[in-house]
């Protein structure tokens, strides 16, 4: 089966700490695909990154980067120096070719409110 | 630009009336999908469609129904409206080849059924 699971319902920090927001992912595939998107407040879902299981390499982008273990089946995001800004719903999500190459599972998000 | 829209972005409608979301990409992507969303569920996926006259069931597909008649234009029908099909639904595209790439999302229609 098929499953990401996001077990954080909904964090708060103050801003400029750093937060972490865990993936954990569930699947049969040895290629897939892993997705992080936010849906800030407006509605509006953005994607943020795409990740193959073969590139093992974390990722930086900004304040914003991402740990990908296969050993431990996660791909965890983590914000640093948080900001106002960055309060929205993250999505976790995964792409596999048992569930259909182009179809993305997500998991049931984690809120994030960062207070000034 | 290219965009993804959706329309009507609100609506309220009556148990047992028949609804159609509309969806329309200037992408000119292949694939097409369908989500619901709710709370505590996340996103999950309605119907998808990976071209013209193409479509395909998704996870909650009970209800609902698709059909693709060009490259444009996925719309969602929800035959009979229930109250349990209360929720904000999102048409999401993407480039068909080279792996799953990423979904472009529309704003989202807000679905009441009273």
């Amino acid at each position: 089966a098929q499953k990401v699971t996001q077990a954080q319902t909904e964090i708060s920090v103050v801003e400029k700490e750093d937060v972490t927001l865990d993936c954990v992912y569930e699947t049969r595939d040895t290629t897939y695909y892993l997705f992080w998107y936010k849906q800030p407040p407006s509605g509006e879902l953005v994607f943020l990154i795409r990740r193959n299981s073969f590139d093992e390499q974390n990722e930086i982008s900004g304040r914003y980067s991402w740990n990908f273990q296969k050993s431990t089946s996660s791909f965890n995001f983590t914000i640093t120096a948080s900001q106002v800004v960055d309060s929205a719903v993250y999505f976790c999500a995964l792409s596999g070719l048992l569930s259909g190459y182009n179809k993305l599972i997500f998991g049931a998000g984690t809120r994030l409110a960062v207070h000034p | 630009d290219a965009e993804i829209t959706q329309s009507p972005r609100h609506k309220i409608t009556e148990t047992g009336r028949q609804v159609t979301l509309a969806c329309h990409q200037t992408w000119n992507h292949n694939n097409m999908f369908w989500y619901r969303q709710d709370l505590g569920h996340g996103l999950r996926l309605i119907h998808y469609s990976y071209g013209v006259q193409d479509t395909n069931k998704g996870e909650v597909s009970d209800g609902y129904s698709v059909s693709r008649s060009n490259t444009e234009d996925l719309p969602l029908t929800l035959e009979s409206a229930a109250s349990s099909q209360t929720s904000v639904y999102f048409c999401a595209s993407s480039v068909g080849s080279g792996g799953p790439n990423e979904q472009f999302f529309g704003p989202g229609t807000r679905l009441t059924v009273l």
